[in-house]
């Protein structure tokens, strides 16, 4: 199975900062990389998809890049609606896994 | 509206069995994949397992296989989750999602709100 590891487990930010998330694959995955967001009592929510893809109604704040094995998840100015815990996930290959997470706190 | 509605949370013993579900309404049922993910207390997403309601071709993670079983009834645009014995760690909120296709469009892009399943003695 391919592992997804997201780095840092948590996060504190504020209002207007920007902020990156890594997410790394234990095998090379090409360009299947999803980003999710997900708030407590929530459905989770599809941000970006094939990397780089902003899923429909998705802020343009915003951005994903990468390829091969290493990713980043970026919001170029972070709004008070982004608290939450943010979920790298493969679809390359099943089973698609998740990453553990990157919660993303208030300073 | 686009949605997938799935059952109330459930309370259970071990040994007992449960089936949950998961409707999807607003879309053609049978052209997308529905997928579950389980997110145990305090931790993140898994990867179950998904189907085909068009055909109920099904495909699991390895982490899964054996313990639950995947389905759906394309009569009635529901899928299922099902454990014949449950156990104490089987306690989550477990996500039913679809996903368009399963090898190039390999994303859950619609969710349904969890159903928590709590298996206590």
């Amino acid at each position: 199975d391919t592992q997804m590891t997201q780095s840092p487990s948590s996060l504190s930010a504020s209002v207007g900062d920007r902020v990156t998330f890594t997410c790394r694959a234990s095998q090379t995955i090409s360009t299947y990389l999803n980003w999710y967001q997900h708030k407590p009592g929530k459905a989770p929510k599809l941000l970006i998809y094939a990397v780089s893809n902003l899923h429909s109604g998705v802020p343009s704040r915003f951005s994903g890049s990468g390829s091969g094995t290493d990713f980043t998840l970026t919001i170029s100015s972070l709004q008070p609606d982004d608290f939450a815990t943010y979920y790298c996930q493969q679809g390359y290959k099943i089973p698609y896994s998740f990453g553990q997470g990157t919660k993303l706190e208030s300073k | 509206e686009v949605q997938l509605v799935q059952s109330g949370a459930e309370v259970k013993k071990p040994g007992e069995s449960l089936m949950i579900s998961c409707k999807g309404s607003g879309y053609t049922f049978t052209s997308y994949y529905i997928g579950w993910a389980r997110q145990m207390p305090g931790k993140g997403l898994e990867w179950m397992g998904i189907v085909y309601p068009g055909d109920s071709e099904t495909r699991y993670s390895p982490s899964f296989q054996g313990q639950v079983i995947i389905s759906a009834d394309k009569s009635i645009s529901t899928a299922y989750l099902q454990w014949r014995s449950l156990k104490a760690s089987d306690t989550g909120i477990y996500y039913c999602a679809r996903q368009p296709t399963i090898y190039v469009q390999t994303y859950f892009d619609l969710w349904g709100r969890g159903t928590l399943v709590t298996v206590s003695s």
